[in-house]
């Protein structure tokens, strides 16, 4: 197995651009997801197969890879944006699954 | 519209065994590709996976906690039930399921899939 690291928080002021890192080994050879998880609601995925965008997600909400880390990028973050973001990958398998340790947003 | 719900005790014993049920609409758990995984956050820590069922019954569990936990689907109910054993309290936490598809990728040259849409969660708080 292997770990996904990311910072433990993040923040910007409105209308400023967020970006939140995601490393770990075995990323080149996998696909990474985000989601964002808001107290007492349910996680949303925002970002699939490292930079595909689910329908009804802001366009301010772009994903992008280099070798060894996965980056979330919030362009012109807005308040509704403060959450925690994680990320998520799997083994080349797919036999297990792995969520980053969460990086809490804050937008003020 | 795909929606899943999680539902099972607020509250065990330590020691004691754990049920959950997810009961989703808007998928069959017969359709090929399609799986049903949970995933678990205590309070103030990451989210964590557990385990994972597809269409064909083929299972996945997290390599650390697979020796306490069992996964099954009713598919004539539109059920997944996750059972953990042995229950502690660094289990206290919101227990999610979700939606999963398996699609094979060009690219990957093997099959992925993602977690999308979960439900909205069940806290389970394990005290004496």
């Amino acid at each position: 197995s292997y770990e996904l690291t990311q910072p433990p928080s993040v923040s910007v002021s409105p209308g400023q651009t967020a970006t939140i890192t995601c490393s770990g080994g075995a990323l080149p050879e996998q696909y990474v997801y985000w989601y964002q998880k808001k107290p007492g609601l349910a996680p949303v995925l925002i970002i699939y197969k490292d930079f595909e965008r689910p329908s009804g997600i802001p366009e301010r909400f772009s994903g992008s890879t280099s070798a060894t880390a996965a980056t979330l990028t919030i362009s012109g973050a807005q308040a509704e944006d403060e959450a925690d973001y994680y990320c998520h990958s799997a083994d080349k398998r797919h036999t297990w699954y792995v969520f980053g340790g969460g990086t809490r947003l804050t937008v003020l | 519209q795909i929606t899943l719900k999680e539902s099972g005790p607020p509250l065990v014993k330590p020691t004691q065994t754990l049920t959950l049920t997810c009961t989703f609409s808007g998928f069959s758990l017969s359709s090929s590709g399609v799986g049903v995984g949970w995933i678990r956050q205590p309070p103030g820590k990451a989210l964590e996976w557990l385990a994972l069922i597809y269409w064909d019954d083929d299972k996945r569990y997290n390599p650390s906690l697979m020796h306490r936990l069992t996964i099954t689907k009713d598919t004539s109910k539109n059920q997944v039930v996750l059972i953990m054993t042995n229950m502690e309290p660094v289990d206290t936490g919101t227990y999610f399921c979700a939606h999963t598809t398996s699609v094979f990728d060009s690219i990957m040259m093997g099959p992925i899939n993602w977690f999308d849409p979960w439900g909205q969660g069940a806290l389970v708080t394990v005290s004496s």
